[in-house]
């Protein structure tokens, strides 16, 4: 099982640039979420789809955009990349509905804005 | 809305123990436990539902308390395999949907 797939794995930017980060999970899981993780820090919520047709923001939003095009993809976009942007990003998905929703990440997209 | 996780970091020598405790502010759903080890993701360890339900790692346990909205995690034994950051996962659920946010992380280092 591949579980959850992010692509592409390493990426820079130049300031100013967009770029779409892309996510998929074979799970059949209900509800996906994109988070950032900067040097040291935890795991902060950008945005999150509860299910299939839904999206809501989350603690850090803004400069953002997400699309959850199925209910296998959800994408994370960046319309004009900044410095401040730099930053590992994790998606991740639940199966929700259920009492046990345990979470489970993708490797990761390490991105450098410069 | 991020829980609040303590401590900030330990240090452990092999074959001791560490407790690891998270609270929120608000009502939870379900409280969760990943560690991450460097350049890696985060992996799940456990989690524990409103009411008592728990799921997990055999030789990890946790605890929840409803009312204060607070869990700890207990490490027994420490092994060095156990370093790493811990990051407890709170779920509240709203007309919204799931809602799930990650505490700052403990980073534990567990030496020889």
């Amino acid at each position: 099982n591949a579980g959850v797939t992010q692509t592409p794995k390493f990426q820079v930017l130049k300031t100013g640039q967009s770029m779409t980060l892309q996510c998929a999970q074979d799970m059949n899981h209900n509800s996906m979420y994109w988070y950032r993780q900067d040097p040291g820090m935890g795991l902060r919520l950008i945005y999150y789809s509860a299910s299939e047709g839904t999206t809501d923001k989350g603690e850090v939003p803004n400069g953002y955009n997400v699309s959850r095009l199925n209910k296998r993809e959800f994408s994370l976009r960046l319309e004009s990349a900044a410095p401040s942007q730099t930053s590992v990003y994790f998606c991740a998905s639940t199966l929700r509905g259920g009492g046990f929703t345990e979470a489970f990440f993708g490797q990761g997209t390490r991105l450098t804005v410069v | 809305q991020q829980p609040v996780q303590s401590p900030q970091a330990v240090i452990l020598r092999e074959g001791e123990d560490a407790v690891i405790n998270c609270s929120s502010s608000k009502a939870l759903y379900s409280v969760h436990w990943y560690r991450q080890k460097h350049g890696e993701a985060p992996v799940f360890l456990m989690i524990l539902l409103k009411g008592g339900e728990q799921k997990g790692h055999e030789k990890i346990s946790a605890s929840f308390n409803e009312k204060k909205q607070q869990s700890s995690l207990y490490l027994t034994a420490s092994q060095l395999s156990y370093s790493g950051t811990y990051f407890c996962g709170t779920e509240s659920r709203d007309n919204y949907g799931q809602n799930f946010v990650f505490g700052p992380g403990t980073r534990l280092s567990v030496l020889p």
